[in-house]
Formats: structure tokens, sequence, C-alpha cells
């Protein structure tokens, strides 16, 4: 079975920091990895998705990278801004059916 | 563009009703999703729907049922609804190919009492 795992569970940064959201995996045959964004009492929203064929993905200021072969992934955000506070969850389609498994997020507060 | 829309946003339930969570969207997906999200449990996959008409069982399925009414709804009712069932529920819908991003909407706080 499938397990995705995200540490660190909370991070604290000051405004304008680069910083790194991890996720790991334990089974490596994975179609695709997604990395969501949830703003408080609100839905999930995709912000990258990378195919397994691919080692990463930019959006702006963020860029996902992937390692199949040692079950990583991480998410590089850049110029860290207060706006970018929410949680940040990684999300795994492996090869068995239409299943996302989803890991516990990383809560991202970027302070002023 | 509306997406995917959850109907009610909220909801409290006593133990032993029933009700049923409506979702619908526009964005013409063949593949619907129900998860419900746990604090410390992260988000599970209740039931999924590949494609019209066809349903399949996810990880946390036992107490609730779906449907596929049309390639737009996707519906999760709850027979009896039980305590454990109190839960942020949310429902999500993904295109024909492999590597299309999830869509999700914004969520059912249900409360179970």
């Amino acid at each position: 079975k499938q397990e995705v795992t995200q540490i660190p569970a909370a991070l604290s940064v000051p405004e304008g920091e680069n910083l790194v959201l991890n996720c790991s995996f334990t089974d490596s045959a994975i179609y695709n990895l997604q990395w969501f964004r949830q703003d408080p009492g609100k839905g999930l929203t995709s912000l990258l998705l990378i195919q397994s064929s691919q080692r990463e993905q930019t959006s702006g200021r963020l860029n996902a990278s992937l390692d199949k072969s040692s079950g990583r992934s991480t998410l590089y955000i850049a110029a860290s801004q207060p706006g970018d506070s929410a949680t940040y969850l990684c999300a795994v389609r492996g090869d068995a059916g239409n299943m996302l498994t989803f890991g516990g997020g990383t809560r991202l507060m970027v302070k002023p | 563009n509306a997406g995917v829309t959850q109907t009610p946003k909220f909801q409290v339930l006593k133990t032993g009703q029933s009700m049923t969570l409506q979702c619908a969207q526009d964005m013409n997906h063949n593949s619907m999703y129900w998860y419900r999200q746990d604090p410390g449990m992260g988000l599970r996959l209740i039931y999924y729907s590949a494609s019209e008409g066809t349903t399949d069982k996810g990880e946390v399925p036992n107490g609730y049922n779906v449907s596929r009414l049309n390639k737009r709804e996707f519906s999760l009712r709850l027979e009896s609804a039980a305590p454990s069932q109190t839960s942020v529920y949310f429902c999500a819908s993904k295109g024909a190919a492999t590597n299309e991003k999830l869509f999700f909407g914004s969520g059912t706080q249900l409360s179970v009492l």
C-alpha cells in the first residue's frame, strides 16, 4: 500500500525566504505526483503536476522536482510572501486504478 | 467558470439521520471522486467514478453510497449517519487523460451529533 509522508508538518518563515517542502512515497511505481495548496476552510487547488517521466515542473515562483527512484519530491518556493501561507499537500497516483494517495500536508506560515 | 460545485456547505445531523451530499462539475470531466478530510488522517478516498455509469470503492467506503447520476453529477449518501462520519467532505473531478490535474469543490463540513 502506498504511503505518502510530508515533513515538516508545519513551517514558519520570514517573508522573502526561499524554502523547500518535502514529500516522500513508499512505492516508486507512480503515474504522476501533484502538489496542491489548501487555504483554511477551502478546497484544494492543484499547483503543479509532474508526470512519472519528468524530473521537474515550474510555475512562477514554484518549482517541483521528482526523483522516482528514491521516492521523493520537493516543492521549492522562491521569495516567499505572506500570501503563500497555506497548507501544501502532495499526492501520488499509482498504477492501480484511479486513486490518489495524499500526504498529511505541510502548514506554511510566511510572516511579514 | 463554476468548476466543481458542492452542496450544502455545512450540515448538522443527528445520529441515525440520512442525507445526500451533491456534487456537480461543468468541465465535461469523466472521473469524479469523494474524499473526506480529518485532522491527522489527511484526505482519504471514499468512492470514485471513472466514467458515467461506473462507481468503485475507495479506501473508506463503509457507511456510504454513491450515485453517478450523469456525467456532471456524483452524489454521496449517508444512510444512517454516525459520529465517526463527522468530517469535511470534498468532491473532485478529473478529465480523461492519465496525467490531468484534479479539481476540487470547496467542501461540505458535516457534524453528526
